[in-house]
């Protein structure tokens, strides 16, 4: 596998139902970021992990609960998510954290879907 | 606050018209500026970075070149395999490592 992989790609859930959303990099980068995709916007960051220590939360609700425990693999925990959360969940990583000025490789997302 | 804005929202452009897409950002310090392309149901996939005005860089039929306030995308000859959305993106002032987007610009090449 290279790159940046995502897993499940689709994912329908209740409001009450508690899942994961997992994230994988090949590319032996030092940073990873959650972002979110919906319609008509554009991504929004929502989490930063630097050497697997979050370093920036960009005002994302609690029912959104990161994880990283090493700096190839990142979750996203979901609990008694809204509606308006439906939305493609990107998962990007970089090569050196601090610097800031270097390109973001993505995954393919989870397109999310709350019934 | 950090801004960019892309235009047009969205372009379409018959095989082989070429023209080009529009990136103008507001924030301060530029320390970069990346363009990527989505394709339906996919991630942004990497294009290019451009550091400082006057850059350019080109990819096949694609070239991008920066200014101090805003960037563009040249098409040149375009086929039906390059519609996509195209992104903009910049760093966030203040070093953090926050990626400000753009909303993008859907392109559709008909043949």
């Amino acid at each position: 596998e290279t790159g940046v992989t995502q897993t499940p790609r689709h994912l329908v859930m209740g409001m009450t139902n508690k899942k994961s959303l997992k994230c994988e990099q090949h590319l032996g980068h030092n940073a990873m970021y959650w972002y979110k995709q919906s319609a008509k916007k554009p991504l929004e960051l929502m989490f930063v992990y630097s050497l697997e220590e979050r370093v920036e939360n960009n005002s994302v609700p609690s029912r959104f609960s990161p994880e990283c425990p090493n700096s190839s693999h990142l979750f996203l925990h979901l609990h008694t998510l809204q509606p308006e959360d439906s939305a493609l969940y990107l998962c990007a990583s970089s090569q050196d954290p601090g610097i800031g000025n270097q390109p973001q490789h993505f995954g393919d997302g989870t397109r999310l879907s709350i019934l | 606050e950090d801004q960019v804005t892309q235009s047009p929202e969205a372009l379409r452009l018959q095989e082989g018209e070429s023209s080009s897409l529009n990136c103008s950002y507001t924030v301060s310090g530029l320390r970069g500026l990346f363009w990527y392309r989505q394709d339906p149901g996919k991630g942004p996939e990497f294009l290019f970075t451009l550091y400082s005005a006057g850059e350019e860089k080109e990819k096949e039929r694609l070239k991008a070149t920066l200014t101090k306030k805003e960037s563009f995308l040249h098409i040149t000859a375009p086929k039906p395999e390059d519609s996509a959305t195209y992104l903009c993106a910049v760093p966030s002032q203040g070093g953090s490592e926050k990626l400000v987007f753009g909303k993008g610009t859907k392109l559709t090449v008909n043949p």
